[in-house]
C-alpha cells in the first residue's frame, strides 16, 4: 500500500531564512510525487511535481523540492521564506495505482 | 473557466438525514475524486472515477455513494448521515487517468452532522 509521512505538524521559520518541509513516501514502483498548498478556507493548490528526470524540481512561488530515491524522500524547500508563505502544505504520492494519497500536512508559520 | 465547483459551501444535517454534495468541472477531465479533510489526518480519499460510468473506492468509502453519469459531474451521496461524517469535503479533477498530472481542487463543502 502507498503512504506518505510528513513528520512535522508545524515548521516555524523567520522571514528571509531558508525553509524545509519534510516528506517521505512508500509506494510500489516508480512514484509520482506532488506538493500542494492550502490557504484558510480554500481548496488545495498545486505547487510542483516529480514524475521522472532531474531530482531537483522547481515550482510556483520560488519553491523547489528534491527527490531522493534511496531515502524515499521529497522535501520541499525555499531559499528565503516570506510571511505570505504561511499556509498548510501537503505532500502526496501516486504509484502503480492511480490513487493520489496525501500526508497529514505541515503548517508553515513564517514570522516577520 | 470556473474549474471545479462544489455546492453547497456549508451544510448542517441531523443524524440520519441524507444529502448529496455536488461537484462539477468544466475542463473535460477524465479523472475525478472526493476527499475528506479532518484535523490531524490530512486528506483521505473517499471515492474516485476514471471516466463516465466508472467509479471505485478509496481509503474511506463506507457511508458514501458516488455515480458518474457524465464527464462533468461527480456527486457524493450520504445515505444516512452520522456525526463521524462531520468534515470538510473536497472534490478534485485531473486530465489523465495515470496519475502524473496535478489535481485541481474545489473550495470545499463544510458539513456538520448534529
Amino acid at each position: 500500500a502507498q503512504s506518505v509521512a510528513q513528520p512535522e505538524d508545524q515548521v516555524n521559520v523567520a522571514e528571509g531564512n531558508p525553509l524545509t518541509v519534510k516528506c517521505t513516501y512508500s509506494v510500489s514502483g516508480n512514484p509520482y510525487l506532488f506538493w500542494y498548498v492550502q490557504y484558510p478556507n480554500r481548496g488545495l493548490q498545486f505547487l510542483l511535481k516529480y514524475i521522472t528526470g532531474d531530482n531537483l524540481v522547481k515550482g510556483s512561488y520560488g519553491f523547489e523540492a528534491e527527490f531522493n530515491k534511496s531515502q524515499t524522500s521529497f522535501h520541499l524547500k525555499k531559499p528565503s521564506a516570506l510571511v505570505s508563505d504561511s499556509a498548510l502544505y501537503f505532500c502526496a504520492v501516486s504509484g502503480a495505482t492511480n490513487k493520489l494519497i496525501f500526508g497529514t500536512g505541515t503548517l508553515l508559520a513564517v514570522q516577520p | 473557466n470556473a474549474g471545479v465547483t462544489q455546492t453547497p459551501k456549508f451544510q448542517v444535517l441531523k443524524t440520519g438525514q441524507s444529502m448529496t454534495l455536488q461537484c462539477a468541472q468544466d475542463m473535460n477531465h477524465e479523472y475525478m475524486s472526493w476527499y475528506r479533510q479532518d484535523p490531524g489526518m490530512g486528506l483521505r480519499l473517499i471515492h474516485y472515477s476514471v471516466g463516465a460510468g466508472i467509479t471505485d473506492q478509496g481509503e474511506v468509502p463506507n457511508g458514501y455513494n458516488v455515480s458518474r453519469s457524465t464527464t462533468e459531474d461527480f456527486p457524493l451521496r450520504l445515505l444516512s448521515a452520522a456525526p463521524s461524517q462531520t468534515s470538510v469535503y473536497f472534490c478534485a479533477s485531473r486530465s489523465d487517468r495515470g496519475g502524473n498530472q496535478p489535481q485541481h481542487f474545489g473550495d470545499g463543502t463544510r458539513l456538520s452532522i448534529l
